[in-house]
């Protein structure tokens, strides 16, 4: 059983747009919420987190969106740009000892 | 500071071989985690050591088995290959309890 369903699979975004990535979970005990950024030929890097008494966090171009009653977050990246094309990883911990991840969204920003 | 290494990168071994693998943590960072990555189940978490012990572990198969030792450094075993088992295989580490995982570049393993 998936913890942590996130799509879309594939995304497809013009330079300069906005780029959503949405996650959704159901164990209420998760209490950190990572995002990971995966370029070809390496492992996955964190991006940003959020933990659940927060309903927003931000940092440069980078957003989590935080839902605690729909049991859902998503990543937003303004202003799109061809180096954030990769893979993006959602992913849901208790305690940080045990992460489940998304099935991941491969991200294509078209120049 | 160096980050996770795992060696080797690449694994070409046949059905019922063994394989092992390693990964080297971040200095003072004594939590490892290994996960398996596939293109249709995206990463699946495998087991968790700390201090030498496993505190966690996944949904896999008595196949897979891992260790980690004094120096924190951590391998992971595969026994009786099969088909599939090819896959990236991650390891990542810690300080401890929430904090940041740090990932290493993979070992890609294939079996055919």
């Amino acid at each position: 059983q998936q913890q942590v369903k996130q799509s879309p699979q594939s995304l497809i975004v013009q330079k300069g747009g906005i780029s959503i990535i949405n996650c959704a979970y159901e164990n209420t005990a998760f209490d950190y919420f990572p995002w990971y950024q995966q370029f070809p030929g390496k492992g996955p890097a964190l991006l940003i987190a959020i933990r659940p008494d927060v309903s927003e966090k931000k940092e440069g171009r980078f957003t989590i969106s935080f839902n605690k009653s729909a049991k859902q977050f998503s990543l937003h990246i303004m202003d799109s740009q061809p180096g954030d094309s990769a893979t993006y990883f959602c992913a849901a911990s208790m305690f940080s000892v045990q992460f489940y991840f998304g099935t991941g969204t491969s991200l294509t920003v078209i120049p | 500071k160096a980050g996770v290494t795992q060696t080797p990168r690449y694994l070409i071994k046949t059905r019922g071989q063994q394989v092992t693998l390693s990964c080297s943590p971040i200095s003072g960072h004594r939590s490892v985690s290994w996960y398996q990555q596939t293109p249709g189940q995206g990463l699946q978490f495998l087991f968790e050591y700390f201090s030498e012990t496993q505190r966690n572990k996944g949904n896999f198969p008595g196949r897979f088995s891992g260790r980690q030792f004094s120096n924190s450094r951590s391998e992971m075993n595969v026994s009786t290959l099969e088909l599939g088992d090819s896959a990236l295989y991650l390891c990542a580490s810690s300080r401890d309890f929430n904090n940041e995982q740090f990932f290493g570049p993979g070992t890609r393993l294939t079996v055919l």
